[in-house]
């Protein structure tokens, strides 16, 4: 069974450009989570969508959307991108639906660097 | 508000070594979930364990095994006899499990490092 799979793997912005990062959830799973993982902070949780809809946020600006399709996969949006912005982003997915206690799977991550 | 400390930072053993990492949590919620996390120099988190609020059994997996006290709010992983193979970053993460709302929090990893 495939995991959960994200595109691209690397990418090089400059600031105030934007960028979409894609995740596939592992087949079957209808919940999908964004984290931000920047050096020194750790993991910071950034939006959840479950059945195509966004359920819950971070406490990150607007500028970080997303949306959720019909086959479950999701688009992470970042727009006026900010040298801060460069990061790990990971992409999980789970199982349990509308449930936020599910276990969930990692993808491999995008890495982001804005210059 | 929740918060999870994982106060060791990094880490150092040599190879065939006993080594637990700490986790210590903070919630007022009766329900919630506890997980571990494996992050390698590859970067993919691996899922290692999850935990209910009422289920203190510890659990052992071949040379990995869990200590969940819900009276010092703790849930600490030991390797047994390390390899360098362990060597990554651990989180411990604690979901709390409420109607309307939701609540994620990672610590900040513990980084291993097993020495050959």
């Amino acid at each position: 069974e495939a995991g959960v799979t994200q595109s691209p793997t690397h990418l090089i912005k400059t600031r105030g450009q934007q960028v979409t990062l894609r995740c596939s959830p592992i087949s079957g799973h209808t919940s999908v989570y964004w984290y931000q993982q920047a050096l020194g902070l750790g993991l910071q949780f950034l939006l959840w969508y479950d059945e195509g809809e966004e359920r819950n946020r971070g406490n990150f600006p607007p500028r970080f959307s997303g949306r959720q399709f019909p086959n479950y996969s999701s688009e992470l949006n970042v727009n006026a991108l900010e040298l801060e912005d460069s990061a790990l982003y990971l992409c999980a997915s789970s199982l349990d639906q509308g449930s936020i206690s599910g276990t969930q799977y990692f993808g491999p991550g995008t890495r982001l660097t804005v210059l | 508000a929740q918060k999870v400390t994982q106060a060791q930072t990094e880490i150092s053993v040599v190879e065939k070594e006993d080594v637990t990492l700490d986790c210590v949590y903070e919630t007022r919620d009766t329900t919630y979930y506890l997980f571990w996390y494996k992050q390698p120099p590859s970067g993919e988190l691996v899922f290692l364990i999850r935990r209910n609020s009422f289920d203190e059994q510890n659990e052992i997996s071949g040379r990995y095994s869990w200590n969940f006290q819900k009276s010092t709010s703790s849930f600490n992983f030991t390797i047994t006899a390390s390899q360098v193979v362990d060597s990554a970053v651990y989180f411990c993460a604690l979901i709390r499990s409420g109607a309307g709302s939701y609540q994620l929090t990672f610590g900040k990893g513990t980084k291993l490092s097993v020495i050959p």
